[in-house]
């Protein structure tokens, strides 16, 4: 159990451009999931996915932002033309759905974005 | 709507004394409810659970109460220790649904 990985661990870009974020999941885990956590608040839903299929997209979760999960191992969220309300902690966490009600979730680190 | 409260963005505590923390919810289909904690720069890590058919659950040095009626959860950190400063997240889900979290408490716990 390596833990649940996320790339990079700082992002800083300009507003409008293009980030994408990578993150890992614990290699039997077939859940996961985003989160985004702004200063003083609890982390906040934005999609997940089961094995490959994203089951399920929060509606904070403009047409800007993007989820993939290729063959069901690590998954990418993508924001287009970034916006500074967008600057927030992106956290990934990932689960075996037999095991979360005892175990919850295992989550990242986080990618930790501003935008300028 | 937010449907877990955590109504104390902070608390202090004695090194040794009880810590309580404390979370309402307004979702009657909540069937679980969890506690995470959170250090600085690290993502949050499971702690503790219960299951809404239960009133109580132990674990170590924490214990987790239930009131459904009044749908009121807390936290309960026997002795406290400065290693337990970090920001306490309640949180609920449905289930086979995903968990939502409350606001945070960050608990400062001093020597």
């Amino acid at each position: 159990d390596t833990g649940v990985s996320q790339d990079p661990r700082h992002k800083i870009t300009k507003r409008g451009q293009n980030v994408t974020f990578r993150c890992d999941p614990i290699s039997e885990h077939n859940r996961l999931y985003w989160y985004r956590q702004t200063l003083g608040q609890g982390p906040e839903f934005l999609t997940y996915f089961q094995n490959e299929a994203q089951l399920e997209k929060s509606r904070l979760l403009s047409d800007r932002f993007s989820a993939e999960r290729p063959k069901g191992s690590f998954s990418t969220l993508e924001i287009q033309r970034t916006e500074q309300g967008d600057s927030a902690m992106y956290l990934c966490a990932s689960s075996a759905p037999y095991r979360e009600i005892y175990y919850g979730y295992t989550f990242g680190s986080g990618t930790r974005l501003t935008v300028v | 709507d937010q449907q877990v409260k955590q109504n104390s963005p902070s608390l202090s505590v004695q090194e040794g004394r009880i810590s309580i923390l404390n979370c309402d919810y307004t979702n009657s289909m909540f069937d679980y409810f969890l506690w995470y904690k959170k250090y600085p720069a690290e993502g949050p890590t499971f702690l503790i659970s219960i299951s809404s058919i239960k009133d109580k659950n132990e674990d170590g040095r924490f214990t987790v109460f239930l009131n459904k009626s009044a749908k009121h959860l807390s936290l309960h950190i026997v002795p406290s220790q400065p290693g337990d400063s970090a920001v306490y997240f309640c949180a609920a889900r449905t289930s086979y649904d995903k968990v939502i979290f409350g606001p945070g408490t960050s608990l400062s716990v001093i020597p």
